[in-house]
């Protein structure tokens, strides 16, 4: 069963910043966060990933609440190719690997 | 840096018949994942690779198999095919670091159908 709860669709203004929400809040302390994205039945893309600290990196930002219960996806000016299906993961240990375990995610949909 | 590649990008086959399925990682990665992802449904992990071993697999019957190859590419076999197996199959590949595997980076996938 998928870790995360997130908005099963979302829109956005061209040009504006898009914030995705993800609810975790039985993560553990050593679980990452982690966001992927699928636009039209392609591959996953790798968005961001993060453990306590917010992060950011050329895509994206993480804001990840001080008790880790949620976090939120920054995309800071959004386009029309950001209009995918955004997937937030909790990473979690399994027989010696990690298990990502992708929920329904959020489709966002960015308007003109 | 060439990404995850995945062999045929389509696939049809008729119910009963055996399909095979091919993913080559990312340069350096060592770890190779199975994923299956029916219309309109999230991912469901079916199978992990890791140094040629099969390390784990998820909640699907025995005729879902692979192997990975000394070269770290992988192949999944599925057999007597049934129309629920119609589906996108993803691969991901990741490295192991500092005793943990790192982030998993995905192929575009192949779609199967079954009739």
């Amino acid at each position: 069963d998928a870790k995360t709860t997130q908005p099963p669709s979302m829109d956005c203004a061209e040009g504006r910043a898009a914030n995705l929400p993800c609810n975790h809040s039985t993560i553990s302390g050593n679980e990452y966060v982690y966001w992927y994205r699928q636009i039209h039945s392609q591959g996953p893309q790798y968005i961001i990933h993060g453990l306590k600290n917010n992060e950011t990196n050329e895509m994206a930002s993480l804001i990840i609440t001080e008790d880790r219960k949620s976090s939120t996806l920054i995309l800071p000016h959004a386009t029309l190719r950001d209009t995918a299906v955004y997937y937030c993961i909790v990473r979690v240990p399994a027989s010696g690997t990690y298990k990502y375990i992708f929920g329904t995610g959020t489709r966002l949909k960015v308007l003109a | 840096e060439a990404g995850v590649t995945q062999s045929p990008t389509h696939l049809i086959k008729t119910r009963g018949q055996q399909a095979t399925l091919r993913c080559s990682p990312i340069s350096g990665h060592t770890s190779v994942y199975w994923y299956q992802q029916a219309l309109g449904l999230g991912l469901q992990f079916l199978l992990w690779y890791d140094e040629g071993e099969e390390r784990n697999r998820g909640n699907f019957p025995p005729r879902f198999s692979g192997r990975q190859f000394p070269n770290y590419s992988s192949e999944l076999n599925v057999n007597a095919l049934e129309l629920e197996d119609s589906a996108l199959y993803l691969c991901a590949s990741s490295f192991l670091a500092s005793g943990f595997q790192e982030t998993q980076y995905f192929g575009p996938g192949t779609r199967l159908l079954v009739l």
